[in-house]
């Protein structure tokens, strides 16, 4: 059982650049979750996906989408990568949208836009 | 928004006792989360308290008082390997808020 991976596991990218990092879930789990981790601020909510078909907007939305065709993938682009935008980031996913259960964590991107 | 205050780091001898204390002030509160990461590592999930009082499993206790705004982390019996970023992280509007996290160091 792998759970949940992400790809790439890390990527250098150059400002202007579109890119894509993956999120794949083999739990069956309906919520599902990206953040973004920064040194002394902690993990962000970026943006969520309380079942397939369905998304929503977390902490710090802006330049990222991401779209949820099906249960088990859950991907994020960058339309245009900024500096600001380096950071390492995580996938999540949970049996419940409401948050009372815990959260699965991927192995994270590490992504550097220069 | 959402203030989860926990300190940035601590240091403890191998065998000791740390305490993490984690502060928070949400809009709705629905529980509140311990997690462990390990440097270069996913976070992965230690505690859940929804209700007042103590969570015990195994050498890890979690504590929360809902009125105050509290909670802490009790490691017990600190060996090497529990040398690790521990993070606070309430639930709030059915969404995780985090805190920066605690970096714990463990001696020998």
């Amino acid at each position: 059982i792998a759970g949940i991976t992400q790809a790439p596991t890390s990527q250098i990218l150059a400002a202007g650049r579109r890119m894509t990092l993956r999120c794949t879930q083999d739990m069956r789990h309906n919520a599902m979750y990206w953040y973004r981790q920064d040194l002394g601020l902690g993990l962000r909510l970026i943006h969520y996906s309380n079942t397939a078909g369905t998304t929503g907007k977390g902490e710090v939305p802006d330049g990222y989408s991401v779209s949820r065709a099906n249960t088990d993938d859950f991907p994020l682009t960058l339309a245009s990568a900024v500096p600001s935008q380096t950071s390492v980031y995580f996938c999540a996913s949970s049996n419940d949208p409401g948050g009372y259960n815990e959260q699965f964590f991927g192995p994270g991107t590490r992504l550097t836009v220069l | 928004g959402q203030n989860i205050d926990q300190p940035t780091e601590m240091t403890a001898t191998e065998g000791a006792i740390v305490q993490i204390n984690c502060t928070y002030q949400t809009s709705g509160f629905n529980g509140l989360f311990w997690y462990q990461q390990h440097a270069g590592e996913a976070p992965t999930f230690l505690s859940y308290n929804v209700l007042d009082g103590l969570e015990e499993k195994g050498r890890f206790s979690s504590f929360l008082s809902r009125s105050k705004g509290y909670s802490y982390l009790l490691l017990k019996e600190l060996q090497m390997k529990d040398s690790a970023s521990y993070l606070c992280a309430v639930n709030s509007d059915y969404k995780l808020s985090f805190g920066a996290g605690t970096t714990v160091t463990v001696r020998a």
